[in-house]
């Protein structure tokens, strides 16, 4: 079936620092959306694209859907503590109808 | 605008026993996805529903596990004879659209433990 790889795994990093992450797969999906899910709670939509290309920003996050729909990569500049956190990525696939979920990367931020 | 209302937020059950969750999705959604999550894992999709019908349930295991999302009335994710396997978070989530060209909105989960 259809599979998101996701890395990093974790990180942890300084406040103020930017981090970056991202999704493959060998599957294309004409939708890519990334979620923040703390800890307790449901995930929560950071971002959504639906063009191969396609870069978004939402404050200090920026997105990219891969040329190749393929992959996205997640951005997020000047980290602050709030933004400690599980990443995910999500594919969508006109197949299936459906949302197919990365492995997460968990963020943690240093004072 | 309510989001998606997800009860009980969490539940206990013994070996055996019945679960049943329950999940009203937002206004105007017809869309309805159920996940579940295992601790420190990513959200598993188990089934997508459309009013009154299952539009995709491979990820529901064959047996113990049941969904519907009736014509009125929140969608039901229902196990029964529960193991304790079956303990996890599990997730409900809404879209005005399918899945691939619309953004899911979740909620809170019902987090489930067997005894």
């Amino acid at each position: 079936g259809q599979q998101l790889n996701q890395s990093p795994q974790s990180m942890f990093i300084q406040e103020g620092e930017d981090v970056s992450m991202n999704c493959t797969s060998s599957s294309i999906f004409n939708t890519w959306l990334w979620y923040k899910q703390d800890p307790g709670e449901g995930p929560v939509l950071l971002i959504a694209l639906y063009k191969a290309g396609e870069l978004t920003s939402n404050g200090r996050l920026t997105a990219q859907f891969g040329i190749t729909r393929k992959d996205s990569f997640l951005n997020i500049s000047a980290s602050i503590p709030s933004d400690v956190g599980i990443y995910f990525c999500a594919g969508g696939s006109s197949n299936t109808g459906k949302l197919i979920f990365g492995q997460g990367t968990t963020l943690q931020v240093k004072p | 605008n309510a989001g998606v209302m997800q009860n009980p937020r969490h539940l206990v059950r013994r070996r055996g026993q019945e679960a049943r969750l329950r999940c009203s999705p937002m206004k105007g959604h017809s869309h309805v996805y159920w996940y579940r999550q295992l601790p420190e894992e990513g959200l598993k999709f188990m089934v997508y529903l459309q009013k009154e019908n299952i539009i995709d349930e491979s990820g529901m295991p064959k047996e113990r596990f049941s969904a519907e999302f009736p014509k009125e009335g929140p969608s039901i994710l229902r196990i029964q004879q529960v193991v304790r396997g079956d303990s996890a978070a599990y997730f409900c989530a809404s879209s005005q659209a399918r899945g691939d060209t619309g953004e899911l909105f979740f909620g809170e989960g019902s987090r489930l433990t067997v005894l």
